[in-house]
């Protein structure tokens, strides 16, 4: 079964300074990976995705976050922060469900604040 | 609208009681998924339809949980007997394409309170 590990549920970084969220997956197949953010009272909303080809991809607002197979890691990144980045981040990894469809497995997530 | 919509957006329920969740979801996507989000928890899948198929129930945490899509469009998910362990947000997804090399779009959420 396909599974993610989110370091740390708490990040906090100043307003400018980098961003870094690690996720950490378990697939048995090459797995298609994805980061979702939760801004306050909203649903979730696609980052970015990866599903083949070009290992750095990049996403919306400027994150971006690189596949790195031999270390099963799909950590996310923008190099300065802002304000506006304040939410919860999940890094999720996808898994064929009876049917076609994908069913996402998602990390516990990261709470991302930014100070000033 | 443009986009998912779940109601009601907060149920509070005394615990033994029934609730149905609804989730109406873009037109035109065939996919659609609930999954429940509790706190420290992360998200957890529950249930997957995708167009007239059978619907994938293998996350479905007991027997009290149900759901139907009808037509092809609206869902309700039900659960029977909540216990307080149910209290959760419930968040229905939809998407586009059957292999979901795309997104989910994701509604607001259903907040369940079960005391």
């Amino acid at each position: 079964a396909q599974s993610v590990t989110q370091l740390g549920s708490h990040v906090s970084v100043s307003e400018g300074a980098l961003v870094l969220l690690r996720c950490n997956y378990s697939s048995s197949v090459p797995p298609y990976l994805f980061w979702y953010v939760q801004y306050p009272n909203q649903g979730l909303q696609l980052l970015l995705k990866y599903t083949t080809g070009a290992t750095l991809v990049k996403g919306i607002n400027g994150f971006e976050a690189e596949f790195k197979k031999s270390e099963t890691s799909f950590h996310l990144t923008k190099p300065s922060a802002h304000m506006s980045d304040a939410a919860e981040y999940f890094c999720a990894v996808s898994d064929i469900l009876t049917g076609g469809g994908n069913k996402l497995t998602f990390g516990t997530g990261t709470q991302l604040k930014v100070e000033l | 609208g443009a986009g998912v919509s779940q109601s009601p957006s907060n149920k509070v329920t005394e615990k033994g009681k029934d609730v149905e969740l609804r989730c109406d979801p873009i037109s035109g996507h065939t996919a659609l998924y609930w999954y429940r989000q509790s706190l420290g928890q992360g998200l957890e899948f529950l249930i997957y339809f995708q167009g007239n198929s059978a619907p994938d129930k293998s996350g479905l945490p007991s027997d009290r949980f149900s759901a139907e899509r009808t037509g092809g469009s609206v869902s309700t998910l039900t659960i029977q007997r909540t216990q307080q362990e149910d209290s959760a947000v419930y968040l229905c997804a939809s998407s586009l394409d059957r292999m979901n090399t795309g997104e989910l779009f994701f509604g607001e959420g259903s907040r369940l309170t079960v005391l």
